[in-house]
C-alpha cells in the first residue's frame, strides 16, 4: 500500500528553528508537495521538490532524499503566524496525489 | 488574486437529506477537484474533473456525485446524506497539464449530518 508518515503535532519556541519530517512509500514518486493550513482556512501551496537536494525560499527550505523516501520542511526564525497544519503530498506514478495526514505545529512564546 | 469559493463554510443537515456543495473558481482552470479531510487522515479524493462535462472518479466516490456544466463551476451531491458523511469538504482548482501543479483550495465546507 501507499503510505505518507508525518508526526501529528510539533511544538517550537517563537525564532527558533523546526524541521517537519515526512517519509513516504510509494508506488512510484513524480515529486513532493509541502502546504499549509492554517486553522479554519484553506491549504496554501509552499514548495514541490521533484530533485534530490535543498529548495530554500525564504524562511522556509524543503529537503528532499528520493533513494530514502524522505523530506523535511524546515522553518527557520519561527513566527507564531507560522502555527499550522503543515502537509506532505507525493506524487505517485499515476500522477496521483497521496496526503500525509498533516503536521500541526504550536509556536509558544 | 486567484480565488476558489466554496458555496456554504457550514452546513446541518439531516440524514437522507440531499446536500449540494458548490464550488467556483475565477482562474480559468481546466482542473477541479472534491476532497474530503478528516481528523488523522490525509485529504481523500472524491471526484476530479479535467474538462467541461468530464468526471473521474476519486478514491471515495461512494456516496456522492459531481457535476460541472460550467468551466468555472464544480458541485459536489450528496443524494442521501448519512451521519459518516460528516467531514470538511475541499474543492481545489489547477491548470491543464501540469499534473503536478500547484493546487489553489477553497475554505473548505463543514458538514455536519444528524
Amino acid at each position: 500500500g501507499q503510505n505518507i508518515d508525518q508526526p501529528t503535532e510539533m511544538t517550537a519556541t517563537e525564532g527558533a528553528i523546526v524541521q517537519i519530517n515526512c517519509t513516504y512509500q510509494t508506488s512510484g514518486f513524480n515529486g513532493l508537495f509541502w502546504y499549509q493550513q492554517h486553522a479554519g482556512e484553506a491549504p496554501t501551496f509552499l514548495s514541490y521538490n521533484v530533485l534530490d537536494g535543498l529548495e530554500e525560499k525564504g524562511r522556509f527550505s524543503s529537503f528532499l532524499s528520493r533513494s530514502k523516501g524522505y523530506s523535511y520542511l524546515l522553518l527557520k526564525e519561527l513566527q507564531m503566524k507560522d502555527s499550522a497544519s503543515y502537509l506532505c503530498a507525493v506524487v505517485d506514478s499515476n500522477y496521483q496525489l497521496i496526503w500525509g495526514a498533516g503536521t500541526k505545529l504550536i509556536i509558544k512564546p | 488574486d486567484v480565488k476558489v469559493t466554496q458555496s456554504s463554510r457550514y452546513l446541518v443537515k439531516r440524514t437522507g437529506e440531499k446536500v449540494f456543495l458548490e464550488c467556483v473558481q475565477d482562474m480559468d482552470h481546466e482542473n477541479m477537484f472534491w476532497y474530503r479531510q478528516d481528523p488523522g487522515l490525509g485529504l481523500r479524493l472524491i471526484y476530479f474533473s479535467y474538462d467541461v462535462k468530464m468526471k473521474e472518479k476519486g478514491d471515495i466516490p461512494e456516496g456522492y456525485s459531481v457535476s460541472r456544466e460550467k468551466k468555472e463551476r464544480f458541485s459536489l451531491i450528496l443524494e442521501s446524506a448519512s451521519t459518516n458523511q460528516t467531514s470538511m469538504y475541499l474543492c481545489a482548482s489547477s491548470t491543464s497539464g501540469q499534473v503536478t501543479g500547484e493546487l489553489f483550495f477553497g475554505e473548505g465546507s463543514r458538514l455536519t449530518v444528524l
